[in-house]
């Protein structure tokens, strides 16, 4: 199971606050992804990097901000301004050439009240 | 942009028979199609994917089948086993940087 980790395993915040979770490979992975997900709704992106210092939006980045200083780290703060960001996330990478396989981290489970 | 619908959303059967799982996407130009397993309480893994160059793929007691003309493709597990019971998610991507994935569908085998 090792090569990307994410932390903390569950995380409890207060509304207004915002968070980072933390998510680490150690893979020489390129690519890496941040998921988010939802009883019956699947994996849906937030964000993704493929190169240091460079990272898109995806589907569902709005109250979310992201990192990439350095090709290890992946770093997801969600913001006040996510209305709803209870939920489980999950950081993944990838290799961007030859094996497009994700590798998901363990997950965070983020519970706002 | 991509739209993955995967059914059904849960599915039981007998130990020993076979599983079968549907999705359906949008993109004509998605061409890589993976099939993630979740078991509870774990992170997904990839247990097969298939590129829109081929229509079959197998490993073992899976398969996966592609329709592209359709755009559909489908999970298949025989002699389905007790440690097959997890989550199953479809994706798709059309430049191997963004997936899309299906809701998943929970497949109960029952011993």
């Amino acid at each position: 199971d090792g090569g990307i980790t994410q932390s903390p395993k569950y995380l409890f915040r207060k509304e207004g606050q915002n968070v980072t979770l933390s998510c680490e490979q150690n893979l020489n992975h390129d690519a890496m992804y941040w998921y988010r997900q939802d009883p019956g709704q699947g994996l849906r992106l937030i964000y993704y990097s493929q190169i240091v210092n460079d990272f898109q939006k995806g589907d569902i980045a709005e109250g979310y901000s992201v990192s990439r200083e350095k090709k290890e780290s992946f770093p997801l703060t969600v913001t006040s301004a996510q209305k709803n960001p209870t939920a489980f996330y999950l950081c993944a990478s990838s290799i961007e050439t030859g094996s497009y396989e994700q590798y998901f981290g363990p997950g965070t489970r983020l519970t706002v009240t | 942009g991509e739209n993955v619908e995967q059914h059904p959303s849960t599915l039981s059967v007998q130990e020993g028979d076979s599983a079968v799982i549907k999705c359906t996407y949008s993109d004509s130009a998605s061409n890589y199609f993976p099939w993630y397993k979740q078991e509870l309480g774990k992170r997904p893994q990839l247990i097969i994917d298939i590129r829109s160059n081929v229509g079959e793929k197998k490993d073992q007691r899976i398969a996966v089948t592609l329709n592209k003309t359709a755009k559909h493709f489908s999970l298949h597990i025989t002699e389905t086993q007790p440690e097959d019971s997890a989550v199953y998610f479809c994706a798709a991507s059309n430049n191997f940087n963004k997936f899309y994935f299906g809701s998943g569908t929970k497949l109960n085998v029952k011993p």
